[in-house]
């Protein structure tokens, strides 16, 4: 089973800042097959990123991910009040099991 | 517009068995995989396990395997988790959620039920 670290567990920033998250995997991990989430309290996540860079529908391009094999990175250029919350990143895809990484959270400074 | 609708909170005792469900809507339910996703309180996401309503085909996580079982009913656009013996570690949100497709690429979980929470107390 793969396993997803995130870094840092908890990173405190203000409005405007620049944010980056980052998620490694235990293997490599197909790119097209890397999501990243975020959830506020008391809400169900929502679908930020797909394929480790695709933007899902409705989502802003303050938020961008990269990376490739074991290493994968969420940006979110500059910080809306909105957007401190808790990030998760996971793998999907092909393989029998699906995880999800620990978590980051992004809270304000 | 496509919405998954959960059932709503349970209180349970344990050794009792539940049943929730996830009923899609405004969309070809038969067409993308449901799973299931465990929110314990105050901790982070863990999945559970999927199944493909077109042939009920199930996955699940070893963390899961044999605690509990995902089903669906396609008549009715519904999936379900099930437990036939509950613990007080059962106690979390369980939330259902849709593997987004697009001609034929997945695009992670797109759409995302609103929780059932499951208390599961003596």
């Amino acid at each position: 089973e793969i396993v997803l670290t995130q870094s840092p567990g908890t990173v405190s920033l203000s409005p405007g800042d620049r944010a980056t998250l980052s998620c490694r995997a235990s293997q490599s991990v197909s790119s097209s097959y890397l999501a990243w989430y975020h959830q506020r309290p008391g809400q169900a996540p929502r679908l930020l990123i797909y394929g480790a860079s695709r933007r899902a529908t409705g989502i802003p391009d303050r938020f961008s991910g990269s990376g490739s094999g074991t290493d994968f990175t969420l940006t979110i250029s500059r910080l809306e009040p909105e957007d401190f919350a808790v990030y998760y990143c996971q793998h999907y895809g092909s393989s029998p099991t699906w995880t999800f990484g620990q978590g980051t959270k992004v809270e304000i400074k | 517009e496509v919405q998954l609708v959960q059932s709503g909170s349970e209180v349970k005792k344990p050794g009792e068995s539940l049943k929730i469900s996830c009923k899609g809507s405004g969309f070809i339910f038969s067409s993308y995989w449901i799973s299931w996703v465990r929110q314990m309180p105050g901790k982070g996401l863990e999945w559970m396990g999927r199944i493909d309503p077109s042939d009920s085909h199930t996955s699940y996580s070893p963390s899961f395997q044999g605690d509990v079982i995902i089903s669906t009913d396609r008549s009715t656009s519904t999936a379900y988790l099930q437990w036939s013996s509950l613990k007080a570690s059962d106690t979390a949100i369980y939330y259902c959620a849709r593997l987004g497709l697009f001609f034929g690429e997945w695009r992670g979980f797109d759409y995302w039920g609103q929780g059932t929470q499951v208390t599961v107390s003596s």
